[in-house]
């Protein structure tokens, strides 16, 4: 079975630029969790979805930040416009409800802005 | 707000020895779960721990969850270069949303062969 699949692994763009990461999920797991890390930190939560519903966005910076989980699989999170600030690792976990709410990630996108 | 911290936040250590990493909890926890993260890697849950007092073994690795359940501990037995990483426990609190997870910083372990 695939895990959490993500694309691209690695973006570098201008600063002022958009992008987009895109995040498939383990197949049945309905909860899908996007995630900042910095390096030598841990993961900060940006969105939190329950199927198609964003149940917890509070730490999304929304000036600039959006994401969406339309049909309640795959989801998108875009930055537009970029700041040289939001270079970071960009990880999607997902996890099934009732299984212990063990998260699954994603290998990451890598962001440079420069 | 509820915050974990984790301790140290770096150990380099000598294969063979010991290493131990330890969470501690601002509020009451419903469990803890800890993940680990390879250099350029991604974390990888390593273990759940939900009742209060609990010990859970994995071949070298030890995890306990106090009685309290406000702090965690994992220790590495005789450790090895495989072991190389970052240790992060995540919490979720005892009230409310169970399903957010509050991580610490890590505890980055370097082992030199």
């Amino acid at each position: 079975e695939a895990g959490v699949v993500q694309s691209p692994r690695y973006k570098i763009i201008e600063k002022k630029q958009p992008v987009a990461f895109w995040c498939n999920p383990i197949s049945g797991h309905n909860t899908l969790y996007w995630y900042r890390q910095n390096l030598g930190q841990g993961p900060e939560l940006l969105i939190r979805y329950e199927n198609e519903e964003a149940v917890d966005d509070s730490q999304l910076p929304k000036d600039r930040f959006s994401a969406e989980r339309l049909k309640g699989v795959d989801s998108t999170l875009k930055i537009q416009p970029a700041e040289l600030g939001d270079s970071a690792v960009y990880l999607c976990a997902s996890s099934f409800h009732g299984a212990k709410n063990i998260q699954y990630f994603g290998a990451g996108t890598r962001l440079s802005v420069l | 707000g509820q915050q974990v911290m984790q301790i140290p936040q770096y150990q380099h250590v000598q294969e063979g020895e010991d290493f131990t990493t330890y969470c501690n909890s601002s509020t009451t926890l419903s469990n803890i779960q800890w993940y680990k993260q390879r250099p350029g890697g991604h974390p990888v849950f390593l273990i759940q721990l939900v009742k209060s007092g609990e010990v859970k073994k994995q071949k070298r690795l030890t995890f306990q969850f106090g009685e309290a359940k406000k702090n965690s501990s994992l220790h590495i037995t005789a450790t090895q270069t495989t072991d190389v990483g970052t240790y992060f426990c995540a919490g979720h609190n005892n009230a409310g949303n169970n399903r957010k997870l509050i991580w610490g910083l890590g505890t980055s372990l370097a082992v030199n062969p």
